[in-house]
């Protein structure tokens, strides 16, 4: 069945960078379009980036745009966000998830990873 | 950016109750409406998407109705399982946006 297994969170220094890193199991990601999700602390959910199953075309929310970016190594099956130049307020939960084939609703979803930016 | 608006923020209930949650959308998103339950310290778990179509392995007591802007997310029996947080999510237009989710609280 679809897994999505986390790694690679944890605390970092504002202006740092930080990768996260989803391995998809149960499914190709070569065919499937893929999104990272964020919850900050006690709030709701923040739809962060997302990718078109061939790379092509890539999406990224305005509180990220330039700072973030998305990407897939189909040979590992495996996501990432790589997170740069990082700010308290990017400080959450972030969940990778799989879209629908052809439809961007979340049908699987990583256990969450926890990114803390603090000095 | 189409906005997504959930009421109520709370709902207190008890178990057997009829529980409704609304979603409202800023502009017309046809369908393209999903459902999504969270327990604490958990993932979301996709409910309904399409508005109406049920998730498989989704209890039937949960349903989903609307279309355009106006959807509801209805549990007919609420039970035990059901105390969490729901939230809506639009897949019409990016950016792909959540409402502000309504958590259902023991009344």
């Amino acid at each position: 069945q679809v897994q999505l297994v986390q790694s690679g969170g944890g605390v970092v220094q504002p202006g740092k960078t930080l990768r996260l890193s989803c391995l998809a199991s149960g499914f190709t990601i070569s065919t499937f379009g893929m999104h990272w999700v964020r919850q900050a602390p006690g709030k709701g959910l923040e739809w962060v980036a997302g990718m078109s199953f061939d790379g092509s075309n890539k999406f990224y929310s305005d509180s990220v745009k330039g700072r973030f970016t998305i990407s897939k190594d189909s040979s590992k099956n495996t996501l990432y966000l790589e997170m740069n130049s990082l700010r308290a307020e990017d400080t959450a939960i972030y969940y990778c998830a799989k879209p629908d084939w052809n439809l961007w609703y979340f049908d699987s979803w990583g256990q969450g990873t926890l990114v803390t930016v603090s000095s | 950016d189409i906005q997504m608006t959930q009421s109520p923020s709370t709902l207190s209930a008890s178990v057997g109750d009829r529980v409704t949650i609304t979603c409202r959308a800023s502009q017309n998103i046809n369908s393209f409406l999903a459902w999504y339950q969270q327990k604490p310290g958990k993932a979301p778990r996709l409910l309904i998407y399409q508005a109406s179509i049920l998730q498989s392995g989704v209890p039937s007591r949960f349903s989903g109705s609307g279309s355009a802007t106006d959807f509801t997310l209805t549990i007919s029996s609420l039970q035990p399982d059901d105390f969490a947080t729901y939230f809506c999510q639009q897949y019409h237009h990016y950016p792909w946006g959540f409402g502000q989710g309504t958590e259902v609280e023991v009344k």
